[in-house]
């Protein structure tokens, strides 16, 4: 089955330095990835998502990388603000957002700390 | 629009006793969802549902049973709750723009 690897578990940036956050998955028949921030005591929340047939997405501050031949993607943060801390997860899915019910495999979280 | 509303927030259960978590949602969503979060694991899936009527195993589905009787609503079940079952459980569906998860259910399992 799927299984994702998230790295690093804890990240600590200085206010206004970029953040990078990678994530390997196994399956190759994935191609739906996104990624969620959850600020402590709350729920996950979607912020930014990538499909296989993109390289790269753009939001904001926010960016995400896919590279599908090594199975891998990253999320970028830029300029990073006090609220940016929280714990994000990536997460993959065999069958896309629907396929296979729409099922996401998540990696085990980074918790990212900004320090102002 | 209340989105995805989980009941209850917190419980404290004993061993072996059972209860039922409630996942309500009003957005017209087919596809619902349980996962339990456990610190540096992340969220792993139990079960989950692609429309009324339907439910499947998801990767962790062992000491735990769903319904879907009706499209707004997915039931956890836990029949005799074992320490191990003390967790954070979400509730989540997906719609259009990904998934939605509910506020979470805090279960300590004595």
């Amino acid at each position: 089955g799927e299984n994702v690897e998230q790295h690093p578990s804890t990240l600590s940036v200085q206010e206004g330095d970029s953040a990078v956050i990678k994530c390997t998955y196994s399956d190759s028949a994935s191609n739906y990835f996104p990624w969620y921030k959850q600020e402590l005591g709350k729920r996950p929340q979607l912020i930014i998502d990538i499909r296989s047939n993109v390289g790269e997405k753009k939001d904001q501050r926010i960016a995400v990388t896919l590279n599908k031949t090594a199975k891998h993607f990253s999320l970028h943060i830029t300029e990073t603000q006090p609220e940016d801390s929280a714990v994000y997860f990536c997460a993959a899915s065999p069958g896309g957002v629907y396929n296979q019910g729409g099922k996401l495999i998540f990696g085990q979280g980074t918790e990212l700390s900004v320090k102002p | 629009n209340a989105g995805v509303t989980q009941t209850p927030k917190f419980r404290v259960l004993k061993t072996g006793q059972s209860m039922t978590l409630l996942c309500a949602q009003d957005m017209n969503h087919e596809y619902m969802y349980w996962y339990r979060q456990d610190p540096g694991m992340g969220l792993r899936l139990i079960h989950y549902s692609v429309g009324e009527g339907t439910t499947a195993k998801g990767e962790v589905p062992d000491g735990y049973n769903v319904s879907r009787l009706k499209k707004q609503n997915f039931l956890l079940g836990l029949e005799s709750a074992a320490p191990s079952q003390t967790s954070v459980y979400f509730c989540a569906s997906t719609g259009a723009r990904g998934k939605y998860f509910g506020a979470g259910t805090r279960l300590s399992v004595l």
